[in-house]
């Protein structure tokens, strides 16, 4: 069972940093593109970014280039987002997302919350 | 980005009728060159992770009931639910890959 569970989530002001992790279990973790995609109150979901199975290739939404940093640990299972010079405007649940071809999301985590706010 | 406009924002439909959602995308997210549409649907329960339903616009996911169906091409897309039942409560999302990842607003659909 493909299981993905993130974490690190919290509240903290604006210009503070964060970095989200995510566990995944019940798949070959290195083999797939992973991604987060958040969701701010009251709003639609919003892709952030993306990450190749190899971690070689990064891609980025433009709200956030240059402010966040997907990395991966294979030897993990492990998805990370760090978030640097936060602005209310990130507030948003986090989600982890595995990625299959076409690419479509077919899994997804529960979630964690990012408060910014000052 | 190709932005992608849901109708209506909520639904209620009583048990048993069809429940109908609609996606409009910004420009075309049909691939000539595949020949598909690069679009998919999310079903959203409170409290649960969102769970894909279809994706290439009309291809159910393994497991998922055949009262759920996608229809359209090009920039108009369609989720049906032929007959609904209670545990199809949830917001519904649809999702353009042809550029990067875009969603639509959501839509709430509610039991009458």
């Amino acid at each position: 069972e493909v299981r993905l569970l993130e974490s690190g989530g919290g509240l903290l002001q604006p210009g503070g940093s964060l970095r989200l992790s995510c566990a995944a279990s019940g798949f070959t973790f290195s083999t797939y593109a992973m991604s987060w995609v958040r969701q701010a109150p009251g709003k639609g979901m919003e892709w952030v970014s993306a990450i190749s199975g190899s971690g070689g290739n990064t891609y980025y939404a433009d709200s956030v280039k240059g402010r966040f940093t997907i990395s991966r640990d294979n030897s993990k299972n492990t998805l990370y987002l760090q978030m640097n010079s936060l602005r209310d405007e990130d507030t948003a649940v986090y989600y982890c997302a595995k990625e299959r071809e076409p690419p479509v999301f077919d899994y997804w985590g529960q979630g964690t919350l990012v408060s910014v706010s000052s | 980005d190709i932005v992608m406009t849901q109708s209506p924002d909520s639904l209620a439909v009583s048990l048993g009728e069809r429940a109908t959602i609609n996606c409009k995308s910004s420009q075309s997210v049909f691939s000539s060159f595949s020949n598909k549409n690069f679009l998919a649907w999310y079903q959203h329960k409170p409290g649960q992770p969102p769970k894909l339903l279809i994706n290439w616009a009309s291809t159910r996911e393994p497991g998922v009931p055949d009262r759920f169906s996608g229809s359209g091409s090009g920039t108009d897309f369609t989720l049906t639910i032929s007959s609904l039942q209670a545990e199809d409560v949830a917001l519904y999302y649809c999702h353009q890959y042809f550029g990067t990842h875009t969603f639509g607003q959501g839509t709430k659909l509610e039991i009458k």
